[in-house]
Formats: C-alpha cells, structure tokens, sequence
C-alpha cells in the first residue's frame, strides 16, 4: 500500500471547519483514500472513502486532487468530541485490498 | 447501529499464561480481524480470517498466536504464552465483504506482568 504523510497534530477551534491534510504521492490508480479517526484509545472509526472523486458524508467531506497524489478531510462544523487521532489511509483495491495499515495519523485537537 | 463487541475490556495475566480473547463480530459480516496498539504506538494489524481460515497475517502474528471461530457468532484470539511484550490494546474489527469498510470493536486492554 502507498506510504501516507499527515501532519502530527493541528488545533482547531469548535465550530469551525477542520482540514486535515494528507499526501499519498505514490498512489496508483487502483488505490483508495481511507479515514478512520481514534477517539482517546478506542478502536478506529470509518469516517470516509475516496477513489478519485470527491466525496461527502454526515460526517466529513473527502476532496483528493486531480492527480490523486494528496487529499484533504473536512470536518465542516468541528465539535469538541472530534478531538481524535484521524488516520489518512491507502488501501489497494481489487485482489489486494484488505487490510488496513494505519500510520501515525494526526492528532486533532478542538478547542473551545 | 450493529456494533462489534469484544470482551473482556481489561484482561491481567501473569507472563506465560495463556489468554483468550473475544470477539462477536457484526451478524452478517464475513471478515474478521485483529489488531493491536501498545500504549503510544500505531494500530498494527495481525491478522485476517475468512470461510474459517486466516486469509492474511503479519510477521507479528507468529506460533504464539491463533484465532478462531468456534461457533456461528464468536471470533477468538488466542495468545499460547503471554510475553511482557504483549501487553497492548486488542482490537477486533469486521467487514461485510472484501475490500468493504472494517468496523472496529472497543478493545481488549491486555496487561502481561
């Protein structure tokens, strides 16, 4: 599966929208884009997937660029329970895509 | 909403112990799954089971490690003798076909001293 970049952690203040970043460079074309999100050590969550087109959700958005080489999840009204480690994910498709491999993630930290 | 349940949420075993961990997946899903998480780290993946065979395992996964589906609802990891290393959140996660999304349970907290 392609290697994923996200930043280590980013503040954002409650009620507002939160952009998460994420660069999957070597991406190929049968790659998905996956978030998950872990609330203070529970298991992760499915939040949103991609393969090329955007994509939108209750809750978040998923906007990968043309190139596919990196994508962006927004949370649109960021509440102080969206306080969470968010996985930015690249999961192969077809034959073998099913595993997930989680990264470090980006630690997101909402604040009053 | 269907939930994956796992039990216990806190399992403490002496080191060389075996321990059982357990897992009701989501009623129609055919993929099950375990990962893990020592404190501070990343969710590692172990191993991956379907039509009651492991499909997939990481290197981590080794001799001291089997899974299994007893019945029609449960999906069990066990671990033959519990090593200090071990000690991690367990996390079980299932999905309804290949490829599919996984929904992951709440964790086993598993502390080997």
């Amino acid at each position: 599966d392609a290697k994923t970049t996200q930043p280590t952690s980013m503040d954002c203040a409650e009620g507002r929208a939160a952009n998460l970043p994420c660069n999957h460079s070597t991406i190929s074309g049968n790659e998905y884009v996956y978030w998950y999100r872990q609330i203070h050590s529970q298991g992760p969550q499915y939040i949103i997937h991609g393969l090329k087109n955007n994509e939108t959700n209750e809750m978040a958005s998923l906007i990968i660029t043309e190139d596919r080489k990196s994508s962006t999840l927004i949370l649109p009204h960021a509440t102080l329970r969206d306080t969470a480690v968010y996985y930015c994910i690249v999961r192969a498709g077809g034959a073998a895509g099913n595993k997930l491999t989680f990264g470090g993630g980006t630690r997101v930290l909402v604040k009053p | 909403e269907p939930e994956v349940t796992q039990t216990p949420s806190h399992q403490v075993t002496q080191m060389g112990q075996e321990v059982i961990l357990r897992c009701v997946p989501i009623s129609n899903h055919l993929y099950f799954y375990w990962y893990r998480q020592i404190l501070g780290q990343k969710v590692e993946f172990l191993v991956s089971f379907y039509n009651n065979e492991i499909s997939e395992k990481s290197e981590i996964f080794d001799d001291q490690f089997s899974v299994e589906r007893p019945d029609g609802s449960n999906f069990t990891l066990k671990i033959r003798s519990t090593k200090l290393e071990d000690s991690a959140m367990y996390f079980c996660a299932s999905s309804v076909g290949f490829g599919e999304k996984l929904f992951f349970g709440s964790g086993t907290q598993l502390s080997v001293l």
